[in-house]
């Protein structure tokens, strides 16, 4: 059964750094992952897409990276403002093409 | 953009009635599906819906639940005797053909009393 985990579950950065968010997976067999972002409350946000054949999807400021054969993704935030301010959830597409999702990560970024 | 919506934004039911929560996809999607997130936990995948019938559905979605596509354009999860624990939000999404990403509704936080 596949199983996604999301570290750490809570970061909190001064406004400007660099971050990294990640994400693993237990089956290396998917068909592509994607990153969201669920602002308090409300819906889902898909931040990046990245195919099973691919090894990152970049936008703005996002840079996703997927190496399968770990089972594992990373979310690169450059320059971290406060409206980034949000959680962060990693969700992989099985077989059945079903998203399984982790927990998500809560990002405060400081100003 | 097109936006998948959903209504209503919230409800409130008491233990026991029937509850039909609505979502319009995105108007030229094929593929609809209906996730719940519990306050503090996971989004979890509830069914899935192709072609006017179930794809694959999950444990969670027992009898108590049903979808239906009643003309061209909604797509409902119908709850039909609600329990406490049916308390949470739930997102409707729509997707295209191959590997597209899904695109979710704003959801429908539900409170059982």
């Amino acid at each position: 059964k596949q199983e996604v985990t999301q570290i750490p579950a809570a970061l909190s950065v001064p406004e400007g750094e660099n971050l990294v968010l990640n994400c693993s997976f237990t089956d290396s067999a998917i068909y592509n992952l994607q990153w969201f972002r669920q602002d308090p409350g409300k819906g889902l946000t898909s931040l990046l897409l990245i195919q099973s054949s691919q090894r990152e999807q970049t936008s703005g400021r996002l840079n996703a990276s997927l190496d399968k054969s770990s089972g594992r993704s990373t979310l690169y935030i450059a320059a971290s403002q406060p409206g980034d301010s949000a959680t962060y959830l990693c969700a992989v597409v099985d077989s059945n093409y079903q998203l399984i999702w982790g927990a998500g990560t809560k990002l405060i970024i400081k100003p | 953009e097109p936006e998948v919506t959903q209504t209503p934004s919230h409800q409130v039911t008491q233990m026991g009635q029937e509850v039909i929560l609505r979502c319009v996809p995105i108007s030229n999607h094929l593929y609809f599906y209906w996730y719940r997130q519990i306050l503090g936990q996971k989004v979890e995948f509830l069914v899935s819906f192709y072609n006017n019938e179930i794809s694959e559905k999950s444990e969670i979605f027992d009898d108590q639940f049903s979808v239906e596509r009643p003309d061209g354009s909604n797509f409902t999860l119908k709850i039909r005797s609600t329990k406490l624990e049916d308390s949470a939000m739930y997102f409707c999404a729509s997707r295209s053909t191959g590997r597209e990403t899904q695109y979710f509704g704003p959801g429908t936080r539900l409170l059982v009393l």
